[in-house]
C-alpha cells in the first residue's frame, strides 16, 4: 500500500501567485515527520520544511507553510508569491519511528508533483 | 548545515563493467546511510540501507550481488554496480543524517549510463 501519496502528476501556476500541493500519508506509527523536497532539473534534493506528528502548529519556512491536518493525514505544501524559480519538481517524504531506531533517517516518497511557473 | 558529498556526478560506462558510486559525509559521523534510485521523473527508491561496519539490508527485489554496498568508515559509504547493463541507467542518491526535527542530508546524485 503506499504510504505516501501525490495526486497532482503537474501543476501550472501564474507568477505570484500561490499554489498549493498535495500530500496524504499513511502510518500507524505515533511518532513519525513528514518533509517536502525541491528537486530541479540538476537532481539535487534540495529540503523545505518539515512537520512532525506532534507539532501543534503548522510549519512555515519563508514562502513555504505545511497545512498539516493530522486526523485527515494530509500534509499539503502551501508556496506563496511563486517564482519561476520555483518551477521543479516537489517531493513530500514521511520518516517513521522515534529517533535511535536502526531505521531512522530512512525516507518514504511520494511520487512527486511537476511544477511549473508561468511569467 | 550538515553536507553530504557524493561523486561522480555523472559517469558513463560500457556494459558489462562495474562502477563505484561514493558517499562521504563531510562534517559528521554517520553510521547509518540510504542508497535511494530514480528514474527519470518518477519518485526517489529506496534501495538500501548501509550500516558502518556490517551488511547492508537491501529492500525487497534489490539484487544484493548487483548492487553491493560497503560501509567501511564512520563518512563514507560506497555503492558499485556490478556488471551494468543499460536498464541499470538511473540517477543515484544517497542520504545521511537527519535527527528529530531535522532532515536527512542528500548527496548531488549520481546520473550513470550504461551503453
Amino acid at each position: 500500500a503506499q504510504k505516501i501519496t501525490q495526486t497532482q502528476p503537474g501543476m501550472f501556476v501564474q507568477e505570484k501567485e500561490a499554489v498549493t500541493l498535495d500530500c496524504t500519508y499513511d502510518t500507524s506509527d505515533p511518532s513519525y515527520g513528514l518533509f517536502w523536497y525541491k528537486q530541479p532539473s540538476s537532481g539535487e534534493m534540495i529540503f523545505l520544511i518539515y512537520q512532525g506528528s506532534y507539532d501543534q502548529q503548522n510549519a512555515t519556512e519563508g514562502r513555504y507553510s505545511l497545512n498539516f491536518q493530522k486526523a485527515r493525514k494530509s500534509a499539503n505544501l502551501v508556496i506563496s508569491a511563486s517564482q519561476l524559480g520555483d518551477s521543479a519538481m516537489y517531493f513530500c517524504a514521511m520518516r517513521e519511528g522515534p529517533a535511535g531506531g536502526t531505521s531512522y533517517g530512512k525516507l518514504t516518497f511520494g511520487q512527486g508533483t511537476i511544477l511549473t511557473v508561468h511569467p | 548545515g550538515a553536507v553530504v558529498s557524493q561523486h561522480p556526478s555523472w559517469v558513463i560506462c560500457k556494459s558489462g563493467t562495474s562502477v563505484k558510486i561514493e558517499c562521504r559525509s563531510l562534517d559528521f559521523q554517520a553510521t547509518t546511510m540510504f542508497w535511494y534510485r530514480q528514474f527519470p521523473k518518477q519518485s526517489l527508491m529506496l534501495m538500501a540501507t548501509s550500516n558502518e561496519g556490517s551488511k547492508a539490508t537491501y529492500e525487497q527485489g534489490v539484487e544484493k550481488d548487483k548492487f553491493l554496498i560497503n560501509h567501511a568508515s564512520l563518512t563514507l559509504s560506497t555503492l558499485t554496480v556490478t556488471s551494468a547493463h543499460p536498464e541499470d541507467s538511473s540517477f543515484y542518491i544517497c542520504s545521511a543524517g537527519g535527527g528529530p526535527n531535522t532532515e536527512a542530508f542528500f548527496g548531488q546524485g549520481t546520473r550513470l549510463t550504461v551503453v
